[in-house]
Order: C-alpha cells, then structure tokens, then sequence
C-alpha cells in the first residue's frame, strides 16, 4: 500500500459526459501528479500539482482540468467525453520538492461506452 | 521530449533464472526509477538510483544507473512467481518540474 488512495477504482460512463476522478496524496506529500495509461500510449503524464498550484502540465487535453485543494487532495476533471478517454488514471505523490520518487495510487479505470 | 526504449517488450523465463532488462535514452537523466506494476493495480516503486554508475539492490533486485546517464539496467535473479508483471523504467531531468518519462514496459512471465 503506497498511502495515496483514488476514488472511485471503476467508472463507467458514456461519451459527451463528464466525471470526476479523486487523488488523496500519502500524508504529508505536498506534489501530486496525475497520469494516463491506455494500452496503445503507455504511461502519459498529465499534469502536476505542488501545494495547491499547477507546477507542470504534459500532455493533457483542454478537455481535462484538475485541481488540489488546500487539504491537498486533488480531483481530475474529464469533460465531454470520447471514446478513446477509456483508461486508468493514476496519480502519483512526492513528499517534497526536493524529492523524485513518485508513490502511486491504485487508479481508476474509466471506461467510456 | 524525451524518449525512453526499454526491452525486451516481454519475457518468458523458467522460475529459478536470472532476468535482464535495460532502458536506453536519447537524452540524459539525472535520475533512473525502475517501478513494478501488477495487472489492474498501480506502479510500484522497487529502485531509484541518483549517481552515474551507481548500483542498487533491493532484495533480488540490482539496478545500476549507466556511465553514460543515457541508460539504466535491472536484474532480477532467481526469479519466482510473484516477479511476473510489468516493469517500467522511468527517467527524470531535474528542472522545475519533476516529469517522469516512462518507458514501454517490459511484461515478465515466470513458468513453474
């Protein structure tokens, strides 16, 4: 068990919606980072968060936002929807800004029918 | 950006041998992770290595961050079931954001 824990773990929805995916960092970690992994692309980053601002974004679509709280929780927002948003999102904790090891969640798997 | 290539894509080994894999990189890193990630769960971490040359253990686990920085390697001796799954490589170049640039995978399969 890593400590940073996603809800919900399965989600299934279909195209033109819009969920909402939640990260809680292990305790302590002030970064979280989200990421895709689809079976074609590999792990994708998306976007990172430190102490509540965006600290750097990859390759996320304008369809996608994301946010952390001042709790530091973190929530990912998919909006309108494709097919080919079917995935599992990770996201990812460090303790620090000094630190690189990254700490996974479980994830959650988004199907789009 | 940068381009990880990690092979082999997949293994199939007898319980009892040693397995070696390796990334190669275009581009330097200042960091090597090397994660494990078992079917429906999340990556795990199973080394960082911080220091051209180094060489880390972790139980049956060896990893060793190339001269070159362009590439790292693991081994796993004496494998056992629980060692199947996908192991990923993943680089970092230290700058104001700490993005991970993971590699393809490779899938090791033990056979009993």
């Amino acid at each position: 068990d890593s400590g940073v824990t996603q809800t919900p773990k399965h989600l299934i929805t279909a195209t033109g919606q819009r969920v909402t995916l939640r990260c809680s960092p292990r305790s302590g970690d002030l970064s979280v980072y989200w990421y895709q992994q689809s079976l074609d692309q590999g792990l994708q980053f998306l976007i990172q968060y430190y102490n509540g601002e965006e600290r750097a974004k990859g390759n996320i679509l304008e369809r996608f936002s994301a946010q952390q709280f001042p709790d530091l929780h973190s929530e990912l927002n998919l909006s309108s929807l494709e097919l080919g948003d079917s995935a599992l999102y990770f996201c990812a904790s460090t303790p620090g800004s000094l630190s690189y090891e990254q700490y996974f969640g479980p994830g959650t798997r988004l199907t789009v029918t | 950006g940068q381009q990880l290539n990690q092979s082999p894509q997949s293994m199939f080994i007898q319980e009892g041998e040693d397995v070696s894999m390796n990334c190669t990189s275009s581009s330097i890193f200042n960091t090597w992770l090397w994660y494990k990630q078992d079917p429906g769960e999340g990556p795990v971490l199973l080394i960082a290595l911080y220091k051209a040359g180094e060489l880390t253990s972790n139980g049956r686990l060896t990893a060793q961050f190339g001269i070159t920085r362009k590439d790292s390697f693991l081994n796993i001796s004496a494998s056992i079931p629980s060692d199947v799954g996908i192991y990923f490589c993943a680089g970092l170049v230290t700058g104001s954001a700490r993005q991970l640039t993971f590699g393809s995978g490779t899938q090791l399969t033990v056979l009993p």
